[in-house]
């Protein structure tokens, strides 16, 4: 099987720019979880999303925003981009709702801000 | 809320030889579940080894295995007979039973001496 993919893996964006990212999950997956790294705050959770919908959300501002396909694909949106949200997000999937179900990632987009 | 703590920033260990990752949590779940993952310098997450709360064995995976200790929830990483290809950053994750939310610890990071 295919593991999570995520495009693109790198990206330089200027402040108040705006950005999407997509993540593919693994054939069969149907949440998907993206988060965001940085040295100093870590791993930090963004939202997850199941069958197209937003399920859990994390403590980030409305300028953080995803959507999930009928295909199970998800894009996440960032808008007005600030120095701050220079970071590796990472995208996560898993199979079934429910059940301690592992989460595969993806290698990330590391996105810079100028 | 749920907790989880890495307290060793860094780790060094000679080739062939044991180390343990040291983990703590806290929640007040009884199901739960709890994840290593392993963070090379490319960025992607590597899924290492998964525990589960009422598992009364302790997980292994090859030269992985989870030291489980519920009582004092802890869930050390033991990797035997360290290799070159083993440094890396680690980190030890828990998810609640209800929902698919992870939460992550600062990681640790490992070197592997020749």
């Amino acid at each position: 099987k295919a593991g999570v993919t995520q495009t693109p893996r790198y990206l330089i964006k200027t402040r108040g720019q705006q950005v999407t990212l997509s993540c593919s999950p693994i054939s069969g997956h149907r949440s998907v979880s993206w988060y965001q790294q940085t040295p100093g705050q870590g791993l930090q959770f963004l939202f997850e999303y199941f069958s197209e919908t937003q399920r859990n959300k994390g403590n980030f501002p409305g300028r953080f925003s995803g959507r999930q396909f009928s295909n199970s694909r998800s894009e996440m949106n960032v808008s007005t981009l600030e120095l701050g949200d220079s970071a590796l997000y990472l995208c996560a999937s898993s199979g079934l709702a429910g059940g301690p179900e592992t989460q595969y990632f993806g290698p990330g987009t590391r996105l810079l801000v100028l | 809320a749920q907790k989880i703590t890495q307290t060793q920033p860094g780790m060094f260990v000679q080739e062939k030889e044991a180390v343990t990752l040291d983990c703590t949590y806290d929640t007040s779940d009884q199901s739960y579940g709890l994840f290593w993952y392993k963070q090379p310098s490319s960025g992607e997450m590597i899924f290492l080894i998964y525990q589960g709360s009422y598992d009364e064995q302790n997980a292994t995976e090859g030269r992985y295995s989870l030291n489980f200790q519920k009582a004092r929830k802890s869930a050390n990483l033991v990797i035997s007979a360290s290799q070159l290809g083993d440094s890396a950053m680690y980190f030890c994750a828990m998810r609640k039973n209800t929902g698919n939310q992870f939460y992550f610890g600062t990681g640790t990071s490992l070197t592997v001496i020749p």
